[in-house]
């Protein structure tokens, strides 16, 4: 059901790698998120975009960076991956005014070793 | 500044018993308040929202949720808990003012249980 896609689901990857984990919303939806979560517990914002070139860091610290170059497409990348940066990472989008809800993605969980 | 409460990290409840999952918000204007469930290894699935009008909204799966303006709440309920319930449950508010843009605060979450 989900309209919004989230690649890789897992991934195990070793310290210093370069990564960047994929989001796409196919509903048109100008607003995008990132968040950041540990398994079964409350979520972060790291990222935020209100559209095409607009990205704002969210409330959560984060070394990683976004691009919103295409409505449909909101990536996030690590330079340079550690350990603390396990975690599972969702992507969420929403359209029109301030009243709709958010649709998320099945998240990405990152294992840096 | 915005936030959301969520009392209770766990909630235990017998199967074909009500629940009541509780939530309280902060906002300096009038609310969005959204109900979100979470199941393991799956993003958040919206259940229901408030924007203005009933105090009760219905949502999806049998759940609804009762907002309370003197009391800054926003409670999920149902009246017959399934097994399949179980589930993390998150709830979020937005202040219609627009203040602080379209970021939605969401509370830690609280896990509920349906005891077969």
């Amino acid at each position: 059901e989900a309209d919004i896609y989230q690649t890789p689901r897992y991934l195990v990857i070793g310290t210093g790698k370069k990564i960047t984990l994929e989001c796409s919303q196919t509903m048109g939806h100008d607003k995008m998120y990132w968040y950041q979560q540990d398994p079964g517990m409350e979520l972060h914002l790291i990222h935020y975009s209100y559209g095409v070139n607009s990205t704002e860091k969210g409330d959560l610290s984060s070394e990683s960076t976004v691009s919103r170059i295409r409505t449909e497409h909101f990536p996030l990348t690590l330079e340079s991956a550690r350990p603390s940066h396990t975690s599972q990472y969702l992507c969420a989008s929403s359209g029109g005014g301030g009243n709709q809800p958010q649709h998320f993605g099945d998240g990405t969980r990152l294992s840096i070793l | 500044a915005q936030s959301v409460a969520q009392p209770e990290d766990q909630v235990n409840v017998a199967e074909g018993n009500p629940l009541t999952v509780k939530c309280t918000y902060s906002v300096s204007g009038n609310p969005y308040l959204f109900w979100y469930v979470q199941y393991p290894n799956r993003g958040l699935q919206f259940l229901l929202k408030y924007i203005t009008g009933d105090n009760l909204v219905k949502g999806s799966y049998g759940f609804e949720a009762e907002f309370n303006k003197s009391q800054t709440s926003f409670h999920l309920k149902k009246p017959s808990a399934l097994v399949s319930d179980s589930a993390l449950y998150f709830c979020a508010v937005r202040d219609q003012a627009g203040t602080g843009g379209f970021k939605t605060i969401f509370g830690a979450g609280t896990r509920l249980f349906v005891k077969a």
